[in-house]
C-alpha cells in the first residue's frame, strides 16, 4: 500500500522567513513525488515534481529515500506563497495518492 | 483549447435521487482520476481508469460507480444520494508515460444531498 503523510495542518510564517512543509511517504517500490498547489479560488495545479528536480516559485524539495521524505522548501517566504499545499505520490503506474495537505499562511 | 471539464459545478439534491457528474478531457489522456475532498481535507482517490474499459477502485471505498467508455469522458455516477455523500468531487487526467506526468484537475463539483 502506499501513503503519504503531511503532519502539519496549518503552517504560519512571517513575510521573508525560511518555509519547510513536510511530507513523508510509504512504498515499497520507486516512488514518483511530486508537490501540488491550491490558491483560493483555483483549481489544484502541480508545483513541482521531484523527477525534474527543479525550482519553481522559488520553492525545492529533494527525496530523501532514506528517511523517505519530500520536505517542500522555500528559503524566503512571500505574501502569494499562501495556499495549500498537498505532497502526492504515484505509485504502481497508476495511482495518485494525496497527503492530507498543509494551510501555508504568510503574515506580514 | 485542451482543459479538463467537471460539470454542474455546484449541485443540490434530495436523498434517493440518481446524479451523474460529468468529467471530460480534450487532452488525450489515458489515466483519469475521481477524488472526493471535504472542505479542508485530504484528496481521497474513489476510482481510476488506465483506459477505454478499464476502470479501478481507490483507495476510498465508495458507493459511486464510475465508466470509460470513451477516451475523453469519465462520468461517475450515484444511483441513490444521501446526506453522507455531500462533499467535492475532483476530477483529473494524466498521460500514462513518462513518470513524473503532471495530473491536470478540473474545477470540481461541490455535491450537496439533503
Amino acid at each position: 500500500a502506499q501513503r503519504v503523510t503531511q503532519p502539519e495542518k496549518l503552517l504560519s510564517v512571517f513575510k521573508g522567513a525560511p518555509v519547510e512543509l513536510k511530507c513523508n511517504y510509504s512504498y515499497s517500490g520507486s516512488p514518483e513525488l511530486f508537490w501540488y498547489v491550491q490558491y483560493s479560488r483555483q483549481r489544484l495545479q502541480l508545483l513541482l515534481r521531484h523527477i525534474s528536480r527543479e525550482s519553481i516559485k522559488g520553492f525545492t524539495a529533494d527525496l530523501n529515500k532514506g528517511e523517505t521524505s519530500f520536505h517542500l522548501k522555500k528559503p524566503f517566504a512571500q505574501e502569494e506563497d499562501s495556499a495549500m499545499y498537498y505532497c502526492a505520490l504515484g505509485g504502481g503506474g497508476n495511482k495518485l495518492t494525496f497527503g492530507t495537505g498543509t494551510q501555508l499562511k504568510v503574515e506580514l | 483549447e485542451a482543459d479538463i471539464y467537471q460539470t454542474p459545478r455546484y449541485l443540490v439534491i434530495g436523498t434517493g435521487k440518481k446524479i451523474t457528474l460529468e468529467c471530460s478531457q480534450t487532452m488525450g489522456h489515458d489515466k483519469m482520476y475521481w477524488y472526493q475532498q471535504d472542505p479542508g481535507m485530504e484528496l481521497h482517490l474513489i476510482h481510476y481508469s488506465y483506459g477505454v474499459n478499464s476502470t479501478e477502485k481507490g483507495d476510498l471505498s465508495s458507493e459511486s460507480t464510475v465508466s470509460r467508455i470513451r477516451t475523453e469522458h469519465f462520468p461517475l455516477t450515484l444511483e441513490s444520494a444521501r446526506p453522507s455523500h455531500t462533499s467535492q468531487y475532483l476530477c483529473a487526467s494524466s498521460e500514462a508515460r513518462p513518470l513524473g506526468t503532471e495530473a491536470f484537475f478540473g474545477q470540481g463539483t461541490r455535491l450537496t444531498v439533503v
